[in-house]
C-alpha cells in the first residue's frame, strides 16, 4: 500500500461546479496535511494546511480531515477554468519531510 | 518576503558531465529540501538540510549530493549525469519546525542529452 494515495484522474467538472479531490494515507501517526496546486510546467504552490479533524475553509477552498478514516479531501467551490491543474496531497508523520501523493489532475471545462 | 529562489531555471548538459544547482530559501527559513520531479515518478525526495547538516535523505544514488551554507543557502550537485536525470529539480524551504509546510522555488529544468 502506498503511503499517500490519490486518484490520478483526470477529474473533469463543469465551470461553477464543486470539485472534490480525495487523498488517503497509511500512517495513523500522521499529524500534518497539506494540499498543493501545480500548474503544468510550474512548481507546487501551497493551498491549504490542516492539522485537526474537521473542516478548514479558505475562500473557495475547503480542506476536510478525518484521522479515524485516514483521509483528507479538498473541495473547490465554484470551480473556474483557472483551477485546472494537478493537486498534490502531502502528509507529514513527524519526520520534518512530508510524503507526497502522485497528484490528481483536475480539468474545469467552460 | 522574497520567495525561494532557484538558479539556473534551465540547464542542458551532456551525459557524464556534472551540474550544480543553487537554492536561496525564504529569509529566516533554516531548512532546505530538494526534490526531483519526473512525469513517471512524481515528486521524489532527495535530501533535507537544516543548520548546515543533512537531516534527512531519500533513496538516491551517491551521485546526488548537497550542502548548506551558514546563510541557509543550499546547493545540489549531480555528478556523472545520466539521461534519466532529466527532470525538474525543486527546492523548498521551511522554518525547520516539524509540521511546517514546504514553500517551493520555481525549479530548475535539467535536460541531459
Amino acid at each position: 500500500q502506498k503511503e499517500v494515495e490519490q486518484n490520478s484522474g483526470p477529474l473533469s467538472v463543469p465551470e461553477g461546479a464543486i470539485a472534490s479531490l480525495n487523498c488517503t494515507y497509511s500512517d495513523r501517526g500522521s499529524q500534518s496535511f497539506f494540499w498543493y496546486r501545480q500548474y503544468s510546467g510550474k512548481s507546487p504552490e501551497l493551498i491549504m494546511s490542516i492539522y485537526s479533524n474537521g473542516d478548514k475553509e479558505d475562500g473557495r477552498f475547503t480542506a476536510q480531515l478525518n484521522k479515524a478514516s485516514q483521509y483528507v479531501s479538498l473541495l473547490i467551490r465554484d470551480s473556474q477554468p483557472s483551477d485546472s491543474a494537478t493537486y498534490l496531497c502531502a502528509v507529514n508523520k513527524g519526520s520534518y519531510i512530508p510524503t507526497f501523493g502522485r497528484g490528481t489532475s483536475l480539468i474545469v471545462h467552460p | 518576503k522574497a520567495g525561494v529562489t532557484q538558479t539556473p531555471r534551465y540547464l542542458i548538459k551532456t551525459r557524464g558531465q556534472q551540474v550544480t544547482l543553487s537554492c536561496s530559501p525564504i529569509s529566516g527559513h533554516r531548512s532546505v529540501s530538494w526534490y526531483q520531479q519526473t512525469p513517471g515518478q512524481g515528486l521524489q525526495f532527495l535530501f533535507e538540510y537544516f543548520s548546515e547538516t543533512q537531516r534527512n535523505k531519500g533513496n538516491f544514488p551517491g551521485r546526488f549530493s548537497g550542502r548548506q551554507f551558514s546563510n541557509s543557502r543550499s546547493e545540489m550537485n549531480v555528478s556523472t549525469l545520466e539521461l534519466g536525470d532529466s527532470a525538474l529539480y525543486l527546492c523548498a524551504s521551511t522554518p525547520g519546525r516539524d509540521g511546517s509546510p514546504l514553500h517551493f522555488g520555481n525549479g530548475t529544468r535539467l535536460t541531459v542529452t
